[in-house]
């Protein structure tokens, strides 16, 4: 079985300041994670996905994630966060190698709010 | 990116109608599509598999006979809430498969989401 913890509910950060998204994961195969996106009434967008290349994964404006199996971790970062970065962020999980194929397992998300 | 469209974007209903979603890739086949369900500051939680040409998959604790799938074409898969109740109120998001170049490798691609309300 699989399954994502997203370690807070919430998180608040100022304008031009870092962001940390706490993601952690429970797998018994070698996983694929990825970073969603959702704005108000929007799709979801991916940001980054890792599968099994380079452990440090840069995605989609200025984010990136590192893969970390000793920790079972895989944290969303930024350096400088932006307005538009306001939104609702969901780890996720895939297992096996036919990334993708099946479902993916969702973790409960965190809402990042950027204040001004 | 592939593009995936879902319609309606928002629909309101009478308690015991059915309620029929579209969703479709615009670009590209999908011969797998999954429909989710989100409640509100909820997670997503899948509640099907739709496979072109067969039937549905379902995950456990939904009910097959209420949440009618069906994917009749490459580009379509349907979701239709039979007899809705304002249980059933809540925010449903397909996402179409597509391989991503990789050896067996695929990519999901997620559309708008459908908002239901039932009244």
């Amino acid at each position: 079985a699989q399954s994502v913890t997203q370690l807070d509910s919430h998180v608040s950060v100022s304008e031009g300041t870092p962001v940390l998204l706490r993601c952690n994961y429970s797998s018994s195969y070698s996983p694929s994670l990825f970073w969603y996106v959702q704005h108000p009434n929007k799709g979801l967008q991916l940001l980054l996905k890792y599968t099994s290349a380079a452990t440090l994964v840069k995605g989609i404006n200025g984010f990136e994630a590192e893969f970390k199996k000793s920790e079972t971790s895989f944290h969303l970062t930024k350096p400088s966060a932006h307005m538009s970065d306001a939104a609702e962020y969901f780890c996720v999980v895939s297992v096996g190698m036919d990334t993708g194929r099946r479902a993916l397992t969702f973790g409960s998300g965190t809402r990042l709010q950027v204040q001004p | 990116g592939a593009v995936v469209s879902q319609h309606p974007s928002r629909v309101i209903c009478k308690s015991g109608t059915s309620v029929k979603i579209e969703c479709r890739s615009l670009d590209f086949q999908a011969t797998t599509m999954f429909w989710y369900r989100q409640f509100p500051k909820k997670s997503l939680m899948l509640m099907a598999t739709s496979n072109e040409g067969s039937k549905a998959t379902y995950e456990q604790g939904v009910e097959k006979d209420k949440f009618l799938i069906n994917h009749a074409s490459l580009t379509l898969s349907t979701l239709t809430v039979t007899s809705a109740h304002p249980e059933d109120s809540s925010f449903y998001i397909c996402s179409a498969r597509v391989p991503s170049g990789g050896l067996l490798t695929y990519e999901q691609y997620f559309g708008p989401g459908t908002r239901l309300t039932v009244t």
